[in-house]
């Protein structure tokens, strides 16, 4: 089974920062496959980007993916205040598998 | 709009069932799959399985097989998962989540999430 490895586990950042986000695969993983969710508090998760790359409709170009062999990065180009909140690495097959979640905080 | 509207929070003993509805608007039931992904307090998410909605196929997680069933009324677009022996570490926030299809291999669309509380 495929497990996906989130870094770090808190990130401390201000606004306006740049947060890079990791997720790193124990197997070599399609980046087809690959997407990445946003959770505030007492909300559902939200789809930002699939295909390790591209965004989910709505979703602002300040949030960006992208792959390198098994390592996938989100990164938030300027954090602004409503992205706070816990990120989680997703993969698609044929069990689901989700990272632990890095929670970017102020 | 695209919509999941979830059946709400639930409270139960060990040993007990709970069934979950998660009723569609918006967008043609049939063509897509539903997914059931669960959240226990303070925890990370989990994914239980999906069902194709169109034919009644579903795909458990291992975790869950035996124990979950995953179901659909495609009279009026709403999909149920049901969970048997509860546990209390069963308690949890169940999400069903629409699968994006075409070449998005991903949860686009989500419920709010119904609370199952398993308390003795």
């Amino acid at each position: 089974e495929i497990v996906l490895t989130q870094s770090p586990g808190t990130l401390s950042l201000s606004p306006g920062e740049r947060a890079t986000l990791s997720c790193r695969a124990s197997q070599s993983v399609t980046s087809t496959y690959l997407a990445w969710y946003q959770q505030k508090p007492g909300q559902a998760p939200r789809l930002l980007i699939y295909g390790a790359s591209s965004r989910a409709t709505g979703i602002p170009d300040r949030f960006s993916g992208s792959a390198s062999g098994t390592d996938f990065t989100l990164t938030i180009s300027r954090l602004e205040p409503e992205d706070f909140a816990v990120y989680y690495c997703h993969r698609y097959g044929s069990s689901f598998t989700f990272g632990g979640g890095t929670k970017v905080e102020i | 709009q695209v919509q999941l509207v979830q059946s709400g929070a639930e409270v139960k003993k060990p040993g007990a069932s709970v069934k979950v509805s998660c009723k569609t608007s918006g967008y043609s039931f049939t063509g897509y799959y539903m997914h059931w992904v669960r959240q226990a307090p303070g925890q990370g998410l989990e994914w239980m399985g999906w069902i194709n909605s169109n034919s009644g196929d579903t795909n458990y997680a291992q975790n869950f097989q035996g124990r979950v069933t995953l179901t659909r009324d495609t009279s009026i677009s709403t999909a149920y998962m049901e969970v048997t022996r509860l546990r209390h570490d069963d308690t949890a926030v169940y999400y069903c989540a629409r699968e994006c299809g075409g070449i998005c291999y991903a949860l686009d669309i989500w419920g709010q999430g119904t609370l199952v509380t398993v308390s003795s």
